[in-house]
């Protein structure tokens, strides 16, 4: 079936140093979708990219999705101890009924 | 419009019992899916119900089950609870399959 793939699974940043994390899927995908979760929290929605090649800020944030449309990056500029979280890229699957699919995540840790 | 309510917020449970979790959409969000997270292994897709039929089920045994009712809300069972069951179990509703998630606060069960 179809995998999403992320690296790092663990980050550690001093703050004030950028964070990329990336995400590969075995197939094609019609959309990329991004979740924050913050310690003791729930995935939250970040962002969607639909287009290859699309690149999307928000503030620090940059997210881009790759032109075959199987990989997308989130990478942050200047980390800040609110960063610290784990990081979750999903992509639906194709054909019949559509779910989503979860990478395993990347947890960033940020030293003050 | 209010974000998805899961009740209890928390549980502590004895190996053998069964547990029966709620969750509430975002009004207007027919598809309901469940998630187990634990530490480590990321979230693990359990199913996802629309418009009360099962589209998607993931890979575990079927003490696991759920339904969903004709106002959407979904309840998830699990019996014959296992130490391994310890978890925070997420709900989360999309307008549509494979759609954007909007994650509840989750059930953070514990298996004694």
């Amino acid at each position: 079936g179809q995998q999403v793939m992320q690296i790092p699974q663990y980050q550690h940043v001093q703050e004030g140093e950028d964070f990329t994390t990336y995400c590969n899927s075995s197939t094609t995908l019609s959309n990329i979708q991004w979740y924050k979760q913050r310690p003791g929290g729930h995935p939250v929605f970040l962002i969607q990219l639909v287009k290859s090649g699309e690149v999307k800020k928000q503030k620090r944030l940059t997210f881009q999705f790759g032109e075959a449309k199987k990989n997308s990056s989130l990478h942050i500029t200047a980390t800040q101890t609110t960063d610290v979280g784990t990081y979750f890229c999903a992509g639906p699957t194709q054909g019949g009924s559509e779910k989503l699919v979860f990478g395993k995540g990347t947890k960033l840790t940020v030293n003050p | 419009k209010a974000g998805v309510t899961q009740t209890p917020r928390y549980l502590i449970k004895t190996r053998g019992q069964q547990v029966t979790l709620s969750c509430s959409p975002i009004s207007g969000h027919r598809s309901v899916s469940w998630y187990q997270q634990t530490p480590g292994q990321g979230l693990q897709f359990l199913f996802e119900y629309f418009s009360e039929t099962q589209r998607n089920k993931g890979n575990f045994p079927g003490r696991f089950s759920g339904r969903q009712f004709s106002n959407s809300r979904s309840e998830m069972n699990v019996s014959t609870l296992e130490l391994g069951d310890s978890a925070l179990y997420l709900c989360a509703s999309s307008p549509r399959l494979g759609d954007t998630q909007y994650f509840g606060p989750g059930t953070r069960l514990t298996v004694l």
